[in-house]
């Protein structure tokens, strides 16, 4: 049973770039979240997608975009990179019909460089 | 504003004894409290996780404790592994509808052989 799968998994990138993630949602999971995570810091929010629609947001600028497909994988895109924008970039899939207290299924990440 | 706090960066244990991750949050709106686990070059992994209703629940050797009155929340190990080596991160979300994970910035737990 696949879990979630990210790619790629590292990435480096120049300031002012744009850059674009990949997430594949676990089987039978219809709802993708995006979270990034710092060094040193927890993962925080960034959005979440059901229904190929933008869901809930976190506190991001407009720069962060994503968007989900049908078949529920999703990507996420940060336009005029930052330096700060240097971080872990986790995937999170679940299903809609079950709250978040069962835990969501995490992918291993994206590692983005911005130099 | 960090909503969710884990005040200890790090924590060592014997193998065998007890291992407490602790947790403090600002936010009272917080529905349910849950525990990941992270090994290096993986996402996080859940644990356990508790009501807001509840004060208490076990899966195995892993307890977590809820004191609402305090807004503190903590994670019970026993007894604990080598295996259990890893970064403990607590998180809350608001429950269905509002399902965003809040973080903390995570325990690291060493266990001794």
């Amino acid at each position: 049973d696949a879990g979630v799968t990210q790619s790629p998994t590292h990435l480096i990138k120049t300031r002012g770039q744009q850059v674009t993630l990949r997430c594949s949602p676990k089987s039978g999971h219809d709802t993708v979240s995006w979270y990034q995570q710092a060094l040193g810091q927890g993962p925080q929010f960034i959005f979440q997608y059901y229904e190929e629609e933008e869901r809930q947001r976190g506190n991001f600028p407009d720069r962060f975009s994503g968007h989900q497909f049908p078949n529920y994988s999703s990507e996420l895109n940060v336009n005029a990179l930052l330096l700060g924008d240097s971080a872990l970039y986790l995937c999170a899939s679940s299903l809609a019909t079950v709250t978040s207290h069962y835990g969501y299924t995490f992918g291993s990440g994206t590692r983005l460089t911005v130099v | 504003d960090q909503q969710v706090k884990q005040n200890s960066p790090s924590l060592s244990v014997q193998e065998g004894r007890i291992s407490i991750l602790n947790c403090d949050y600002t936010n009272s709106m917080f529905d349910y409290f849950l525990w990941y686990k992270k090994y290096p070059a993986e996402g996080p992994t859940f644990l356990i996780s508790i009501s807001s209703i509840k004060d208490k629940n076990e899966d195995g050797r892993f307890t977590v404790f809820l004191n609402k009155s305090a807004k503190h929340l903590s994670l019970h190990i026993v007894p604990s592994q080598p295996g259990d080596s890893a970064v403990y991160f607590c998180a809350a979300s608001g429950g269905f509808g509002n399902e965003k994970l809040t973080f903390g910035t995570g325990t690291r737990l060493t266990i001794i052989p």
